[in-house]
């Protein structure tokens, strides 16, 4: 069975502030694939990134960066001079061999301005 | 690209009345299809998917179902509404069987049972 851990309910940062979501998982495949989506008020589900598990490179996206370390089943997520806009909640997930996402329960992030 | 239309977007039904939440794809073709609930506390539960027409996998037994009539049509229904029915009805879109493919997803359908 697969699990995602994101033990962080709920944050507020204020505007131009560094935040960084925690996510870490368990599994038992030796290949899987890691996601982060973001979830804004509208409700819809929009795709942030995708890493498998053979690439522990850390990935940055402007204002978005994520360290991924196998060592420590973590992926966080750090998004840098947070904005208003940024306000959402977040989830991280997990699709192994079984090939169905796993989500964790979300972190709701609010930026204040 | 592909987008996903959910409707209706908010529903208000009574304990024991039945229910009909509708998706549709576009932008794609043999789309595998998911339908997640989300309920208060924003975890993200898988309940039905569908790989094409007339094939559902359930993942949790409950009083709801699930049909794929066409290609592009996701259909989830309950005879009967519980009150814990009540949540936030996400359908979601991917392509093939890899566990590395992105899914696209819709606007959602809030069902309140009162």
């Amino acid at each position: 069975a697969q699990k995602v851990t994101q033990a962080q309910t709920e944050i507020s940062v204020v505007e131009k502030e560094d935040v960084t979501l925690d996510c870490v998982y368990e599994t038992r495949d030796t290949t899987y694939y890691l996601f982060w989506y973001k979830q804004p008020p509208s409700g819809e589900l929009v795709f942030l990134i995708r890493r498998n598990s053979f690439d522990e490179q850390n990935e940055i996206s402007g204002r978005y960066s994520w360290n991924f370390q196998k060592s420590t089943s973590s992926f966080n997520f750090t998004i840098t001079a947070s904005q208003v806009v940024d306000s959402a909640v977040y989830f991280c997930a997990l699709c192994g061999s079984a090939r169905q996402l796993t989500f964790g329960s979300g972190t709701q992030l609010t930026v204040l301005p | 690209s592909q987008t996903i239309h959910q409707w209706p977007a908010t529903l208000v039904q009574p304990v024991g009345s039945p229910l009909s939440l509708e998706c549709t794809v576009e932008g794609t073709s043999n789309p595998n299809l998911y339908w997640y609930r989300q309920a208060a506390g924003r975890g993200l539960q898988l309940l039905f998917y569908s790989v094409g027409i007339g094939q559902i996998s359930s993942e949790v037994p409950q009083n709801l179902s699930a049909s794929r009539p066409q290609d592009r049509q996701f259909i989830l229904s309950s005879k009967k509404l519980l009150l814990s029915d009540s949540g936030f009805y996400l359908c979601a879109s991917g392509q093939g069987n890899s566990g590395a493919n992105v899914l696209t997803f819709g606007a959602g359908s809030r069902l309140t049972v009162l």
